[in-house]
């Protein structure tokens, strides 16, 4: 499968716990991003990476959410401390550096915090 | 901040007709891509727009871009049980090639047979 994964899933966690999701972007992609979609809406920008570069990340929704893209490929995003308002998928895309190009997305990461 | 009005919010359509929704804002966008989304899956790109006027076509689906870069137009000819799904209009939040999107709140699409 070439296209964008991301994993796990699902995940069911306890308010207050961290949780770590981990994309792996299509291979010749050196840009990849992180949104999350709550429920009746459509995906929300949250943070992107250029190679291993985080070009942007002001649009993270607080300080206990981090992302790193360490050697470039893969990526994993991490909420500290869940809340109940964190429940949404989380959905990871990559995109070549090149005009023209559109993003494609992966299946996403359910979140329920309970 | 940029926000894209989708519109109808839902359609109820019989099979074989056709559907057409709009998506417009309060700026101007340089690209109007158009996705649709499954349940519990990603969008999945359907058309992408880069020039006002601009009218595309993929398979039984077609997009224009309006002419005053503020508005873009998704038709489906003689729909088919698979087109249910819920359709996003998106434009970048900034100007370049990085893939930084604002989405519309979408139009979900119920094809009766």
């Amino acid at each position: 499968d070439t296209g964008v994964s991301q994993d796990p899933r699902h995940k069911i966690t306890k308010r207050g716990q961290n949780v770590t999701f981990r994309c792996d972007p299509i291979s010749e992609h050196n840009r990849l991003y992180w949104y999350r979609q709550t429920l009746g809406q459509g995906p929300e920008f949250l943070t992107y990476f250029q190679n291993e570069a985080q070009l942007e990340k002001s649009r993270l929704l607080s300080d206990r959410f981090s992302a790193e893209r360490p050697k470039g490929s893969f990526s994993t995003l991490e909420i500290q401390r869940t809340e109940q308002g964190d429940s949404a998928m989380y959905l990871c895309a990559s995109s070549f550096v090149r005009e023209g190009t559109e993003a494609f997305f992966g299946q996403g990461t359910r979140l329920t915090v309970v | 901040g940029q926000q894209l009005n989708q519109s109808p919010q839902s359609m109820f359509i019989q099979e074989g007709e056709d559907v057409s929704m709009n998506c417009t804002s309060s700026s101007i966008f340089n690209t109007w891509l158009w996705y649709k989304q499954d349940p519990g899956e990603g969008p999945v790109l359907l058309i992408a727009l880069y020039k006002a006027g601009e009218l595309t076509s993929n398979g039984r689906l077609t997009a224009q871009f309006g002419t005053t870069r503020k508005d873009s137009f998704l038709n489906i000819s003689a729909s088919i049980p698979s087109d249910v799904g819920i359709y996003f209009c998106a434009g970048p939040i900034s100007s370049g090639s990085a893939r930084q999107l604002t989405f519309g709140s979408g139009t979900q699409l119920t094809v009766l047979p």
